[in-house]
């Protein structure tokens, strides 16, 4: 079964950049009907979807994010990862990593990692 | 940019009572594809629903979801009480752009 694991600092200094990487296990990341991708969630708050992957390299860039995310994809070793530069107290939140479904009319997160808490500070 | 109004915040309900909650885009995206997920306190979100109407694996069929344009629904016929939780609208379009909605909490009355 397919499974997704976040990894990557839980504190991060202002300024600094947020650097967090998915390892997907139980299948191939080089699948062309998938993308891969990171969603936030602030304490208390909604989701928000960052960025995402496939496995040539074609991305997706949230445009309130664009400027400070660089997605990346190693099919190598079957992860892809995140960073978020010049990171403020407004990150702080739960980050997710998952997979996204893109064929036909599937256009979903199918499944998700377990999350890991980043803290700005 | 699309913005994904839910509503209500929070619905109040008890066990086998049927909920209905509603998601509106502020326009009609090109080629939107409307989704919702499930998430419990501490939990990852679920997908219940892609396409506006078809259940994801292993979803039961209590959860079913409509709707087009900009006005979606997702319809829980009876409440069992795994499902109080919060549930997300969440749209695709192809500009591209992936938006969700703020959330709506289905609550034990």
């Amino acid at each position: 079964q397919l499974q997704l694991q976040e990894s990557g600092p839980g504190l991060v200094k202002p300024s600094e950049t947020l650097s967090l990487t998915c390892t997907v296990s139980g299948g191939s990341i080089s699948n062309s009907d998938h993308y891969w991708g990171w969603v936030r969630q602030p304490p208390g708050k909604g989701l928000e979807c960052i960025a995402s992957i496939n496995y040539s390299g074609t991305t997706y860039n949230s445009p309130s994010l664009k400027s400070r995310v660089t997605i990346s994809v190693d099919t190598s070793k079957n992860q892809f990862s995140l960073n978020l530069s010049s990171v403020t107290a407004a990150d702080t939140a739960v980050y997710y990593c998952a997979r996204w479904v893109s064929r036909g009319n599937w256009k979903a997160f199918d499944m998700w990692g377990q999350g890991t808490v980043v803290t700005v500070s | 940019e699309i913005v994904l109004t839910q509503s209500p915040g929070t619905l109040s309900l008890s066990p086998g009572e049927r909920a209905t909650l509603s998601c509106r885009a502020s326009q009609s995206g090109r080629g939107s594809y409307l989704a919702w997920y499930q998430q419990k306190l501490g939990q990852a979100p679920r997908l219940l629903i892609y396409d506006t109407s078809s259940r994801a694996t292993g979803i039961p069929d209590r959860f079913s979801g409509s709707g087009s344009g900009t006005d979606f629904t997702l319809t829980i016929s009876r409440l069992e009480p795994e499902d109080f939780a919060v549930y997300y609208c969440q749209l695709y379009d192809n500009s591209p752009a992936v938006t969700f909605g703020g959330g709506t909490t289905v609550e034990i009355k």
